[in-house]
């Protein structure tokens, strides 16, 4: 089973509307959570961290479940400049290496 | 200030070439982390140093992949004997200590 799960999509998102996804993780020692991002062809950059209180960034909102070991975001007033793939990524490990989902593919449509 | 960099961004290897793979990471950073990322994939770690002292490398998928770091700035993978199934974008990402890792553009390698 791989450390974190991800549907891939891809998610087709009607501009302005609101698209969530979430991913699971597998090793419940994990101590920090996170999104990044990745543009076609580039390389991963940070989105957002995630906390247990939940956390907000302009049109991004991101949650974590503990007890249900699972990771949330929310993207409202999609732009056409939102699509990408979105990586959850957790931290468990004590040399702080990364394990990534395979990434959720948002497609923002006009 | 200047990112990660690595060279170089594309590399088309013959099955059973041996490949080196560069990554400057940024000035001051202490831990620096190789990441391999196959088509449709997310990134899997391949190994981690702190400096100089290469600290895990239980990402390496086999003995034909080493990677160094001798003066604890630039990286070095290599893989020997390449194999189509090492097709992938290798990233490199550094960090301090416990913070954001910041990943560079990648290197793209093509196994024939």
């Amino acid at each position: 089973r791989k450390e974190v799960e991800q549907d891939p999509g891809p998610f087709n998102v009607p501009e302005g509307a609101t698209v969530a996804f979430n991913c699971t993780y597998s090793n419940s020692a994990s101590q920090s959570f996170f999104w990044y991002r990745q543009d076609c062809r580039k390389e991963p950059k940070l989105l957002m961290s995630v906390y247990s209180s939940g956390n907000e960034d302009g049109r991004f909102t991101a949650q974590l479940n503990r007890a249900s070991q699972y990771i949330s975001l929310l993207i409202r007033d999609s732009k056409l400049s939102d699509s990408a793939t979105y990586l959850c990524v957790v931290n468990g490990g004590g040399n702080n290496r990364l394990a990534f989902g395979k990434g959720n593919q948002v497609v923002v449509i006009p | 200030g200047a990112g990660v960099s690595q060279s170089p961004r594309y590399k088309v290897a013959k099955r059973g070439q041996d490949v080196a793979l560069r990554c400057d990471p940024i000035s001051g950073h202490v831990s620096l982390f190789w990441y391999q990322q196959a088509l449709g994939q997310g990134p899997e770690f391949l190994t981690y140093f702190q400096n100089e002292a290469q600290l895990d490398k239980s990402g390496l998928p086999s003995d034909r992949f080493f990677a160094e770091r001798p003066e604890g700035s630039v990286s070095t993978l290599k893989i020997q004997r390449t194999q189509q199934e090492d097709s992938a974008v290798y990233l490199c990402a550094s960090s301090h200590p416990l913070n954001e890792q910041f990943f560079g553009p990648g290197t793209r390698l093509t196994v024939l």
